[in-house]
């Protein structure tokens, strides 16, 4: 069965720090890869996505993460952080053809907060 | 052009009653999703729309979950009998067609239901 597992539950960084948000997936093959950011109180926005192709992949906000096949990871990661960055991040995966087209597995996320 | 809404934003019930949550997808969107979204957990895949194919109620929990969608608009999600396991945020996607593309998802804000 696939899953997503996001190891860290909360993290916490100084602004203008370097981060990297882990993601580990479970999947027969290499499927779709989203990373999704969710704002207090609002609904998910997504950052970017792995479809094929160049396995490093820049997304909104300065973001960007890398899709490395033999470790089944897709890791997000920011050279620099920024105060509003703070939100909780989710990891997803999607199959590739058949079954329920555009159903999208979750991880449980982690929660960045960003210290002055 | 409008994102998805979503409503009510909060709904208070009681055990045992019905409700009816509303989503309304980005126009043009064919496809329209229900996740669940429990304190501290990633998303739960409910039910998924496509144009007029039946539905993929795969990952309704129980039989008291039920959705409709009319056409491409428009869909309720209904909770009868509600329990206090239901306490959860409920959101709505909706996307573009099929393929990969089916995977860019477009969030609401939610509804935040809690069952006294």
């Amino acid at each position: 069965a696939q899953s997503v597992t996001q190891p860290d539950i909360h993290i916490t960084v100084s602004e203008g720090a370097s981060l990297e948000l882990r993601c580990n997936y479970s999947y027969g093959a290499t499927p779709y890869l989203f990373w999704y950011v969710q704002s207090p109180g609002q609904g998910l926005q997504l950052l970017l996505k792995y479809f094929s192709g160049d396995t490093l992949v820049q997304g909104i906000k300065g973001f960007e993460a890398e899709f490395k096949r033999s470790q089944s990871s897709f890791n997000l990661r920011k050279p620099s952080v920024h105060w509003s960055d703070a939100a909780e991040y989710f990891c997803a995966v999607g199959a590739r053809g058949g079954g329920s087209q555009g159903n999208l597995i979750f991880g449980k996320g982690t929660k960045l907060s960003v210290k002055p | 052009g409008a994102g998805v809404s979503q409503s009510p934003s909060n709904k208070v019930t009681e055990k045992g009653k019905d409700v009816e949550l509303r989503c309304d997808p980005i126009s043009g969107h064919t496809a329209l999703y229900w996740y669940r979204q429990r304190l501290g957990q990633g998303l739960e895949f409910l039910i998924y729309f496509q144009g007029n194919s039946a539905p993929d109620k795969s990952g309704l929990p129980s039989d008291r979950f039920s959705a409709e969608r009319t056409g491409e608009s428009v869909s309720t999600l209904t909770i009868q009998r509600t329990q206090q396991e239901d306490s959860a945020v409920y959101l709505c996607a909706s996307s573009l067609v099929g393929g990969g593309n089916s995977y860019e998802q477009y969030f609401g804000p939610g509804t935040r239901l809690t069952v006294t």
